[in-house]
């Protein structure tokens, strides 16, 4: 089967760092995202992870192990901006290696208070 | 520029009568796909398609049909709306080359009366 978790919902103050944990099982793995989204608006775009270890983006950060099934997102320095829905997605690897669906979690809700 | 198009993006609409969503991509994606976003249930997929005339069924799919006859569009058809169809909707697309993400649509707000 597949399953994606995350938590439901964080809270963190402003100008501290948060982590958002992914743990993730799927049909094969071809790759993890990581999306963030405001309320009423479409998901959009922050980090790819494909092999493991971490990825730096600015103030965003992202870390892969495939062996354990196990993403974080790291996010420093937070600003009021950065609350919103961040989600995690998967791509799956179809038998033969091809490119298969991309199946997301929940969602995790962060709230940064100042 | 590259984008993907849902129309409409507001409908209000009353039970059973049958509607369709459009969605559009102008960047030759192969895979494309329906979701659905509601209060605490994330996103979750209707419908998927790998290609033209292929589609396959995800986690919600009772109550929608789709179709993928050319490569940029894929549209959702609801044949007879029901209440508990008022949602958010967002198509999204990508091309199927490692790495590559998804791009979504603007979203569709559905109000089933």
């Amino acid at each position: 089967g597949q399953n994606i978790d995350q938590p439901t919902e964080m809270t963190a103050t402003e100008g501290a760092i948060v982590q958002i944990n992914c743990t993730y099982q799927t049909s094969g793995f071809n790759g993890l995202f990581w999306y963030q989204q405001h309320a009423g608006e479409a998901p959009t775009f922050l980090s790819y992870n494909v092999l493991d270890g971490l990825e730096e983006k600015g103030r965003f950060s992202s870390f892969l192990s495939r062996s354990k099934g196990y993403s974080y997102l790291l996010l420093k320095e937070l600003q009021m901006k950065d609350s919103a829905s961040y989600l995690c997605a998967v791509r799956e690897r179809n038998y033969g290696g091809s490119q298969g669906n991309l199946i997301f979690g929940k969602g995790t809700k962060l709230s940064v208070k100042p | 520029e590259a984008q993907v198009t849902q129309n409409p993006r507001y409908l209000i609409t009353v039970t059973g009568k049958k509607l369709t969503v459009t969605c559009s991509q102008n960047m030759n994606h192969e895979y494309m796909s329906w979701y659905r976003q509601d209060p605490g249930l994330g996103l979750r997929q209707i419908y998927y398609s790998m290609n033209v005339e292929v589609t396959d069924k995800g986690d919600v799919p009772e109550g929608y049909k789709v179709s993928r006859k050319e490569k940029r569009n894929f549209p959702l058809i609801l044949e007879s709306p029901s209440p508990n169809q008022t949602s958010l909707y967002f198509c999204a697309s990508s091309l199927r080359s490692t790495g590559n993400t998804i791009y979504f649509g603007e979203g569709s707000w559905l109000t089933v009366v």
